[in-house]
């Protein structure tokens, strides 16, 4: 099942901060967060297992909270290469395929 | 630093054609996999295969999909019989490890069909 990212999209000015969360109804094993920028492939942000732990990557960090099934994804101090848009990707417990959020677009503005 | 590579990058057909879509995984990657990302949409997982043969599918992944690794470096997707809506971007993805682990993401091939 489909995990639920919001916001859809979110418009920041560079240097403002924002938080992009990933609900799922299942119980999780693991949250992976990836970056498409247009016209190009996904990149690998950082993956959370369940355990509740927390993940840093430069000004960009994750927290996984097991028991509520969500993840968050922390921008801070947002830079123009931030632009693009986020996908959370889940894995549940039970062993279900991997699937993609449907995507929160992030536009930063100079 | 070692990539994903997909050919072709654009691949235009006729509706009822087969269309074969070729991956090049990274070396010691053993995971292998296949998404589709329809224009301005979500990326949707369609196939994972490990060990020579398919370890998970989606339900998008019906009887027309295919998947082979022909030889110990390709890694392919068939579609037997294209439609319309198969019009869309296909990436090729890999891990080293299992789906804990990062995928690395090909550039994509744009299927369009007519």
């Amino acid at each position: 099942q489909q995990p639920v990212q919001s916001p859809q999209a979110v418009i920041l000015r560079e240097g403002e901060d924002a938080v992009i969360n990933c609900s799922s109804s299942k119980a999780l094993y693991s949250v992976h967060w990836y970056r498409q920028k247009h016209g190009e492939a996904p990149v690998f942000l950082m993956i959370l297992l369940k355990g509740g732990e927390q993940k840093g990557h430069e000004k960009i960090s994750a927290s996984f909270n097991e028991k509520k099934q969500q993840s968050s994804l922390y921008l801070t101090a947002s830079q123009l290469s931030y632009s693009g848009t986020y996908f959370c990707g889940t894995e549940g417990s039970g062993g279900q395929n991997f699937v993609f959020g449907p995507g929160t677009r992030l536009s930063v503005l100079p | 630093e070692p990539e994903v590579t997909q050919t072709p990058s654009h691949q235009v057909t006729q509706m009822g054609q087969e269309v074969i879509l070729r991956c090049v995984p990274i070396s010691n990657h053993l995971y292998f996999y296949w998404y589709r990302q329809i224009l301005g949409q979500k990326v949707e997982f369609l196939v994972s295969f490990y060990n020579n043969e398919i370890s998970e599918k989606s339900e998008i992944f019906d009887d027309q999909f295919s998947v082979e690794r022909p030889d110990g470096s390709n890694f392919t997707l068939k579609i037997r019989s294209t439609k319309l809506e198969d019009s869309a971007m296909y990436f090729c993805a890999s891990s080293e490890l299992d789906r804990v682990a990062e995928q690395f993401f090909g550039p994509g091939t744009r299927l369009t069909v007519l």
